[in-house]
């Protein structure tokens, strides 16, 4: 079993939609969760960061954690052609010596139709 | 531009050849992590590093794959005897050392390795 499940997609919506994403994972002690965006042949994008379970958000998205179901989500409101992406959750688990370990999703890619 | 830079952005080798990826951190950042992405693939871990200290290589192939962050200057992922497999995206990422961002790690815009 992968430690981070993600649907590859890919996720077709029309502009303005709500889009929902999500991964979900089986490493109890992932603490920090993080969703990237990708567009084609750049490096991902940090988006959102957040530690506790719960909501964040910041402008048109929406982060929500669930740890006692493993699983997070990324929320989109009114979906602009301009988000068609692959979008990445990653988490990260502090190790030894204040160092960190980061592992990410498959990605699920998006598409936003005008 | 004060982001994790990486040069060069595209590269052509033929096979046998050596291919030497460069990554600057951040400004201020002093952890580098490089991923590789293969086509329609996640990003899959290769090798963390401190200045001067390989933190992490669990990720990195056991042959023909080298990663160096000196005192001075870029981090070197370094592949010798390149076959086409080795045809993928190379991305570096780099993380602060302490403070609030500490847990977060930013991309650069990835080295495209091809092997003809």
């Amino acid at each position: 079993q992968k430690e981070v499940e993600q649907d590859p997609g890919p996720l077709s919506v029309p502009e303005g939609a709500i889009v929902s994403l999500n991964c979900t994972y089986s490493n109890s002690a992932f603490q920090y969760f993080m969703w990237y965006r990708q567009y084609s042949r750049k490096g991902p994008e940090l988006l959102m960061y957040t530690y506790s379970s719960g909501n964040k958000e910041d402008g048109r998205f929406t982060a929500q954690v669930d740890k006692s179901s493993k699983y997070i989500s990324l929320f989109i409101r009114d979906s602009q052609p301009s988000d068609s992406a692959t979008y990445l959750c990653a988490m990260s688990v502090e190790g030894t010596s204040g160092t960190y370990k980061y592992i990410f999703g498959t990605g699920t890619r998006l598409k936003v139709l005008a | 531009n004060a982001g994790v830079m990486q040069n060069p952005r595209h590269l052509v080798r033929r096979r046998g050849q050596e291919a030497r990826l460069r990554c600057s951190p951040m400004k201020g950042h002093s952890h580098v992590y490089w991923y590789r992405q293969l086509p329609e693939e996640g990003l899959k871990f290769m090798v963390y590093l401190q200045k001067e200290n390989i933190i992490d290589e669990s990720g990195m192939p056991k042959e023909r794959f080298s990663a160096e962050f000196p005192k001075e200057g870029p981090s070197i992922l370094r592949i010798q005897q390149v076959v086409r497999g080795d045809s993928a995206a190379y991305f570096c990422a780099s993380s602060v050392d302490r403070g609030a961002t500490r847990n977060t790690i930013y991309f650069g815009e990835g080295s495209w390795l091809t092997v003809v």
